[in-house]
């Protein structure tokens, strides 16, 4: 199982430009989350998906964020334009319905994306 | 909303002496917990869990952790730590369906001493 996928891995722009972030998730889940990791604000959720579909948004930080789930295998998150406090590490995890009813999910994460907007 | 506190930034310790980081939260429900460690430049990786059941949780590479909820807590312990345990680990609370939506302390970062 080659895990959470995300692509690139570094990602250095110029303020203003767009920036698009990816990630493969496990085959099988049908569950993904975005976070970013700052050192001011730690990790945060900024949206999540089941089944492909956006089930909660309330952590994009604002109208320059957007992401996408097109199919179960593919996401991205973009940023247009791009600022520098935009500059975070970002994680993909992805999970899959524990069997047997009351468990919860486990979210296996990606290695992230360091952007830097300069 | 929910949210986690985690004390301790920075825990030193020898190699071989006992491990004890500190999670407190705050939630309305009955609580979906979580610690992860991260590695530098890695992601993270789930070492235990909690949603219901015996408060004493077991987990990967000899962790454990108690859930107290007159406390509020949920403390990661290990017995007796390894050179490759330094690393950052994270308390989390889940809220929503399956405890899917996670809410991160701001982690504490573990050297070990040889």
């Amino acid at each position: 199982d080659a895990g959470v996928i995300q692509s690139p891995r570094h990602e250095v722009t110029e303020m203003g430009q767009e920036v698009t972030l990816r990630c493969k998730p496990i085959s099988g889940h049908n569950s993904l989350f975005w976070y970013r990791q700052t050192m001011m604000r730690g990790l945060e959720l900024l949206i999540y998906f089941n089944n492909n579909v956006p089930i909660d948004d309330s952590g994009m930080p604002e109208d320059r964020f957007s992401a996408k789930m097109p199919n179960a295998s593919f996401s991205t998150l973009k940023i247009q334009p791009s600022e520098p406090r935009d500059s975070a590490v970002y994680f993909c995890a992805s999970s899959f319905p524990q069997r047997g009813g009351w468990t919860t999910d486990t979210q296996y994460f990606g290695p992230g994306t360091r952007l830097t907007v300069l | 909303a929910q949210s986690v506190t985690q004390p301790d930034i920075h825990i030193t310790v020898s190699e071989g002496a006992s491990l004890e980081l500190r999670c407190n939260y705050s939630y309305g429900a009955t609580p979906y917990l979580f610690w992860y460690v991260q590695s530098p430049g890695q992601g993270l990786q789930l070492l235990l869990k909690y949603f219901s059941g015996d408060t004493l949780v077991q987990g990967i590479k000899g962790f454990e952790a108690e859930f107290k909820r007159s406390q509020s807590s949920f403390n990661l312990r290990k017995p007796s730590v390894h050179w490759s345990d330094a690393a950052e680990y994270f308390c989390a609370v889940g809220a929503g369906a399956a405890g899917n939506k996670l809410t991160f302390g701001g982690g504490t970062r573990v050297l070990v001493k040889p």
